[in-house]
């Protein structure tokens, strides 16, 4: 069941630069997407979210961009801080439905 | 601020065991959920829960799952007789409704062995 894909497993970047994490589903009829962020040895933070009736929404350093006709989301982070090092998970749900589907996570690395 | 919490943060059985795991969902919330994490997998859902009955539940939420909310704090993940596969990194998570932010547990890894 692959309805959501990251298909970057690992991300290096600089400090102060900017992060940018890829997510693509498959299921037409999700709506509701988030984007979570894992430290080791911890459960998944919610960061930020966007529903299907946006295409951006913005909160701090974090923006999530939504190309419903791609079927693609992206999280940019700006700028990147060490801190912000952490496997970053995209998932989805549709209306109606509390299942929220996972893709595989992005190992997000920012180096000093 | 409220957060989910969970126990046991780490649980070791025998396979063929029965274990419960426990979590305490932020107190206004209504929905409660399980996930779980196979090593070096994504993350899976199981079930969820609301108005003390299941709502949803995947494939993998089979007859040897249950859920239970035995008191108005406590929501658990019972595994009646555990396999080797069950080892994971199980989470709990609450929504305040339907459709809202899934805020996640701390998680709880469970080893059969």
């Amino acid at each position: 069941d692959q309805q959501v894909k990251q298909n970057s497993p690992s991300l290096s970047v600089q400090e102060g630069r900017i992060s940018i994490l890829n997510c693509d589903y498959t299921n037409s009829m999700f709506d509701y997407f988030l984007w979570y962020k894992k430290y080791p040895a911890e459960g998944p933070t919610f960061l930020i979210s966007i529903s299907s009736i946006k295409d951006k929404n913005e909160d701090g350093r974090f923006t999530v961009f939504l190309n419903k006709s791609a079927k693609h989301l992206s999280l940019h982070i700006v700028p990147s801080q060490p801190g912000d090092s952490a496997v970053y998970f995209c998932a989805a749900s549709q209306y109606n439905n509390n299942d929220m589907r996972f893709g595989a996570g992005t190992r997000l690395t920012v180096k000093p | 601020e409220p957060e989910v919490t969970q126990t046991p943060s780490h649980q070791v059985t025998q396979m063929g065991q029965e274990v419960i795991l426990r979590c305490v969902p932020i107190s206004n919330h209504l929905y409660f959920y399980w996930y779980r994490q196979i090593l070096g997998q994504k993350v899976e859902f199981l079930v969820s829960f609301y108005n003390n009955e299941i709502s949803e539940k995947s494939e993998i939420f089979d007859d040897q799952f249950s859920v239970e909310r035995p008191d108005g704090s406590n929501f658990t993940l019972k595994i009646r007789s555990t396999k080797l596969e069950d080892s994971a990194m199980y989470f709990c998570a609450s929504s305040l409704a339907e459709q809202e932010t899934q805020y996640f547990g701390p998680g709880t890894r469970l080893l059969v062995l």
